[in-house]
């Protein structure tokens, strides 16, 4: 158990649709990843918070934002879906910007289905 | 920006043989290097990392990888696999300082253990 929580475990939705996941970091973490898995794209970099800003962006949709809240948690919003945004997807925390943080916890990942 | 690359997407090997796990970088700056594991339904669990110092580092359950700057690797290797060896295995690289944490993924090599 790494420690990161996220809900749902699995969300079948339509297309259109929007969603929310959930990631909490592990106890005193500040930094928040998000990253996408699909078997055509492989794990790919979403979205960076730390400590409630937003540190970096990667290959994230228009279509998709997110935010950190004040007692850390974070959340990933999904819109207008399309069958091709099915995927999983993956929250990590890591210690934040010290020195030698660079490990990052992984949860277990919301499996969203897109029908 | 850095790239990964996993040569192979499957390796098979029976039980109780070495095997290696191939990993190569590319990054016009230093890097910092990771091993991944993913178990069948589940999140990512780091396996290793190297950020500075010795070019040999090992993990708990007996995988050691070996930096090596002018080939640009990071290959992965245990001397006697078990059958709970079976999983997914990524390479990840992520670059020093603020806002560059992220880590980029290669596609996953799926090691395959057969009694």
């Amino acid at each position: 158990d790494s420690g990161v929580t996220q809900t749902p475990k699995h969300l079948i939705t339509a297309t259109g649709q929007r969603v929310t996941l959930r990631c909490s970091p592990r106890s005193g973490d500040l930094s928040v990843y998000w990253y996408q898995q699909s078997l055509d794209q492989g794990l790919q970099f979403l979205i960076h918070y730390y400590n409630g800003e937003e540190r970096a962006k990667g290959n994230i949709l228009e279509r998709f934002s997110a935010q950190q809240f004040p007692d850390l948690h974070s959340e990933l919003n999904l819109s207008s879906l399309e069958l091709g945004d099915s995927a999983l997807y993956f929250c990590a925390s890591s210690v934040g910007e010290l020195a030698g943080s660079y490990e990052q916890y992984f949860g277990p990942g919301t499996r969203l289905t897109v029908t | 920006a850095q790239s990964v690359t996993q040569l192979d997407s499957q390796v098979p090997v029976f039980e109780e043989a070495p095997v290696e796990l191939r990993c190569n970088y590319s990054s016009s700056v230093s890097v910092y290097l990771f091993w991944y594991v993913q178990y069948p339904n589940q999140g990512l669990q780091l396996l290793l990392k190297y950020l500075s110092g010795s070019t040999l580092v090992e993990s708990i359950n007996g995988f050691e990888a070996e930096f090596n700057k002018s080939q640009t690797s990071f290959h992965l290797r245990k001397p006697s696999v078990h059958i709970s060896d079976t999983a997914e295995y990524f390479c990840a690289v992520s670059r020093p300082g603020t806002g560059r944490r992220a880590l980029t993924f290669g596609s996953g090599t799926r090691l395959q253990v057969q009694p």
